[in-house]
């Protein structure tokens, strides 16, 4: 089966400029994640979408970050305006629905972005 | 909340050695247990899925441990080789089956 798509790989702005990362999860994965991780620290949700209806989002700074999955396919991580601390990897992750919970994470390569 | 602990930090064994890396977490409150494996420039990697407190999971030279009681997962690689330099990420699933805890993970390397 194909993996989780991410684009782009690596991404460099300034600050306050606005930045894009799109995901295509596995198919049929109902579930999909947005992580960041900020280097030596594990990745911390953002986002979780349970086909397009948000799960949680209770970690996404809803100032400057803002996702979307609006046919509950592919996904969308905008962040606006960017800060030095949005320097990351951020990962999208699909996973089977709710019954299949021994399922695990399926990574994509994630998106590099460094802030100037 | 649930609080994800990895140890140590970083590793750097000789091609041969063997080695074990800790998770530890205060509660047995949750669902499952996941090691990952992620190597640079790749896509993190699902090693092992572990729900039952004795569980004891196996794949090829790596093997997994959970003591849900005392709170740690061990993770061993026998006979590291360098193809095993990666980070290693324990992650929480909770209760509700939805979210993942991570631990900041175990940046191993293996010298030849």
């Amino acid at each position: 089966e194909a993996g989780v798509a991410q684009s782009p790989r690596y991404k460099i702005i300034e600050k306050r400029q606005s930045v894009a990362f799109w995901c295509n999860p596995i198919s049929g994965h109902a579930t999909l994640y947005w992580y960041q991780q900020i280097l030596g620290q594990g990745p911390k949700l953002l986002i979780q979408f349970q086909n397009n209806g948000v799960v949680d989002d209770s970690q996404l700074p809803k100032d400057r970050f803002s996702a979307e999955r609006l046919k509950g396919v592919d996904s969308t991580l905008k962040i606006q305006p960017a800060k030095l601390e949005d320097s990351a990897v951020y990962l999208c992750a699909s996973s089977f629905p709710p019954q299949g919970r021994n399922s695990p994470l399926h990574f994509g390569n994630g998106t590099r972005l460094t802030v100037t | 909340i649930l609080n994800v602990e990895q140890s140590p930090q970083s590793l750097h064994v000789q091609e041969g050695d063997s080695t074990n890396f800790t998770c530890s977490f205060p509660s047995s409150n949750f669902y499952a247990l996941h090691w990952y494996r992620w190597e640079t420039a790749k896509s993190p990697e699902a090693l092992f899925v572990m729900t039952l407190n004795g569980d004891e999971k196996k794949k090829g030279r790596i093997s997994a441990t959970l003591n849900t009681k005392e709170g740690y997962s061990y993770l061993y690689i026998k006979g590291s080789q360098p193809g095993d330099s990666a980070t290693y990420l324990c992650a929480l699933r909770d209760n509700y089956g939805q979210n993942f805890v991570f631990g900041p993970g175990t940046r191993l390397s293996v010298l030849p």
